[in-house]
């Protein structure tokens, strides 16, 4: 079974300033990891994707994020956060079967002050 | 943006009442997905389909149903509407398995009475 976990709910920060979300993970197969981004009222869109290529992924607007499989871990940073970047982030893992199923995590709201 | 629509935009409805949802890709894409979305819970699928008339079960699908006739359309039908099943709907679609991104659409909010 596969199975995300999101540390914190809520992450507050301030413009300029470091943004890092935290992602887990727990998969019995290889997994492929993304971070999905949701604005107000919008659907999701994909900011980045693990899929066992480089570690080390870099997404859009200025978003990374590092795959460390010893510590089962995906988490999602940016140097110095926009005020644009207030959203929901989900992380999500699929790899069971090949179905493109995706298991979500609880979402993170990022809220930045200016 | 990949071609997605999603039909209600909103709806209301009440109790027991039967409640179909549509998903419209552009895309061709083979994989469709239906999602909902609840505080606390991210998003958890309900049902997929991998072809035309191929279709699965996801995590949370007890009380709805899906068809897929054509592969431009995926239909998510509530049989008879609960509280509970108040909630924003996505669907989203791949061209493949895995590794493939998922595109979403724009939602569909249900409120249910």
């Amino acid at each position: 079974a596969q199975s995300v976990t999101q540390l914190g709910s809520h992450v507050s920060v301030s413009e300029g300033a470091l943004v890092l979300l935290r992602c887990n993970y727990s998969s019995s197969v290889p997994p492929y990891l993304f971070w999905y981004v949701q604005y107000p009222n919008q659907g999701l869109q994909l900011l980045l994707k693990y899929t066992s290529a480089a570690t080390l992924v870099k997404g859009i607007n200025g978003f990374e994020a590092e795959f460390k499989k010893s510590e089962t871990s995906f988490h999602l940073t940016k140097p110095s956060a926009h005020m644009s970047d207030a959203a929901e982030y989900f992380c999500a893992v699929s790899g069971s079967g090949n179905t493109g199923k995706l298991i979500f995590g609880q979402g993170t709201t990022l809220q930045v002050k200016p | 943006d990949a071609g997605i629509t999603q039909s209600p935009r909103h709806k209301v409805t009440e109790t027991g009442t039967p409640v179909t949802l549509r998903c419209h890709q552009t895309e061709n894409h083979r994989y469709m997905y239906w999602y909902r979305q609840d505080p606390g819970h991210g998003l958890r699928l309900i049902h997929y389909s991998y072809g035309v008339k191929d279709t699965d079960k996801g995590e949370v699908s007890d009380g709805y149903s899906v068809s897929r006739s054509k592969t431009e359309d995926f239909l998510l039908t509530l049989e008879s509407a609960t509280s509970s099943q108040t909630s924003v709907y996505f669907c989203a679609i791949s061209e493949r398995g895995n590794e493939e991104t998922q595109y979403f659409g724009p939602g569909t909010r249900l409120l249910v009475l």
